[in-house]
């Protein structure tokens, strides 16, 4: 099976800036999740989507929004980018039914300047 | 609130034994998931305990006991690929949940 897919991989924006990051998951897997990752804060769980629902969410602001689509394919959106977003976004696969055992895309990299 | 509590670095020599502790505070607590992180890589799931006791997996195993919160991974025979940070985590508001609260990482050196 074909891993977690994330694109883009490395994001460069300025302050001010929107941005889309897009996950696919493992084929079958019907649960994405999202967490940001800093070495202040460490892994924080930004949302999850489960068939095209928002299931379960983190302490974000609202700016931090996402979906997911009929294929479970996932997108999350950061609006008004902040220095302080910077950071390695990284979504996770499950089958929805096993949240212990996520399974993770590779990052996507977002420097804000 | 919800919390995991990890040592922030652990060295060790190759062949050698470690462990790496996790006490957590949590109600509503249904098990405890381990993932192994290399620098610059993606966390890969690595046990989950369920029930409290001891779970192995070829050179990992893992312990849990849900009296004292607390549970540990245990890697023997450390090879220098081991070098990485571990987190400790556990899923939050019910069993089967994709939120995962995590700790804050434990970075193991295996020295040679």
């Amino acid at each position: 099976k074909a891993g977690v897919t994330q694109t883009p991989r490395y994001l460069i924006k300025t302050r001010g800036q929107q941005v889309t990051l897009s996950c696919s998951p493992i084929s079958g897997h019907r649960s994405v999740s999202w967490y940001q990752q800093t070495p202040g804060q460490g892994l924080q769980f930004l949302f999850e989507y489960f068939s095209e629902t928002q299931r379960n969410k983190g302490n974000f602001p609202g700016r931090f929004s996402g979906r997911q689509f009929s294929n479970s394919r996932s997108e999350m959106n950061v609006s008004t980018l902040e220095l302080g977003d910077s950071a390695l976004y990284l979504c996770a696969s499950s089958s929805g039914t096993e949240g212990e055992t996520q399974y993770f895309g590779p990052g996507t990299r977002l420097l804000v300047l | 609130g919800q919390s995991l509590e990890q040592p922030s670095e652990v060295t060790a020599v190759e062949g050698a034994i470690v462990q790496i502790n996790c006490t957590y505070q949590t109600s509503g607590f249904y098990g405890l998931s381990w993932y192994q992180q290399h620098d610059g890589g993606a966390p890969t799931f690595l046990s989950y305990n369920g029930l409290d006791g001891l779970e192995e997996t070829g050179r990992f195993s893992s312990f849990l006991s849900r009296s004292d919160s607390y549970g540990y991974l245990l890697l023997q025979e450390l090879q220098m690929k081991d070098s990485a940070s571990y987190f400790c985590a556990f899923p939050s508001g019910s069993s089967n949940t994709g939120k995962l609260i995590f700790g804050q990482g434990t970075t193991l050196q295996v020295k040679p």
